[in-house]
């Protein structure tokens, strides 16, 4: 069975940072291009960033492009979210998410989510 | 970035009944297009990959058509527990996703 865990959620001030993490297990972490996609309480889904299953490609939302820096490590399947200068538009739940297609980037949509782990930019 | 428009924003059926949802981009898309399902306090639920292929587990009353730029999704027989909110996303290289239509019970 597909699990993903976020982690490293929580409160910070505006202009810091966070790092969230997300914990990968019951498939071939390394075959799969990841993304993570927040949502603001009570909004609709935003996809944030991607990275493919050989690490070297990245994408990024406009939003958070030079701020976020997404990255994998495929002897810990674990993928990890480095936000700097939050701003309070950043507060959202964060899912990690997995494609539905392996060795494969993009296009291809998302087949297995995490429960998300809670940001909250606020002075 | 391509700008996703569902319609309706709500949509109020009766259990039994056939909704039908549609989404809208501003450019073609080809057929890189997939259909989420989410509720309260859980995470978003795969329905439909590459415009009409249902995911794994999914039901038949699920379908999904469309190209280009022109998108529906259709629930033939509303069960209880398809009362929920439904995101498109075109799943390009920089994906993106509607705004959400929610279907509740009238």
């Amino acid at each position: 069975e597909v699990q993903l865990v976020e982690s490293g959620g929580g409160l910070a001030q505006p202009g810091r940072s966070l790092r969230l993490s997300c914990a990968a297990s019951g498939f071939t972490f390394d075959d799969f291009a990841m993304h993570w996609v927040r949502q603001a309480p009570g909004k609709g889904l935003e996809w944030v960033a991607g990275i493919g299953w050989k690490s070297g490609s990245t994408v990024y939302a406009d939003s958070v492009k030079g701020r976020f820096t997404i990255s994998r490590d495929n002897a810990k399947n674990s993928l990890s979210l480095e936000m700097n200068g939050l701003r309070p538009e950043d507060t959202a739940l964060y899912y990690c998410a997995k494609v539905c297609t392996p060795r494969s980037n993009w296009p291809d949509a998302f087949d297995s989510w995490g429960q998300g782990t809670l940001v909250i930019v606020s002075s | 970035e391509i700008v996703l428009t569902q319609s309706p924003a709500t949509l109020s059926l009766s259990p039994g009944e056939r909704a039908t949802l549609s989404c809208r981009a501003s450019q073609s898309v080809s057929s890189y297009l997939a259909w989420y399902q989410q509720k309260p306090g859980q995470a978003p639920r795969l329905l439909i990959s590459d415009a009409s292929n249902r995911a794994t587990g999914i039901p038949a009353r699920f379908s999904g058509s469309g190209s280009g730029t022109d998108f529906t999704l259709t629930i033939s027989g509303l069960e209880p527990e398809d009362f929920a909110v439904y995101y498109c996303q075109q799943s390009g290289n920089w994906p993106t996703f509607g705004q959400g239509t929610k279907v509740d019970i009238k």
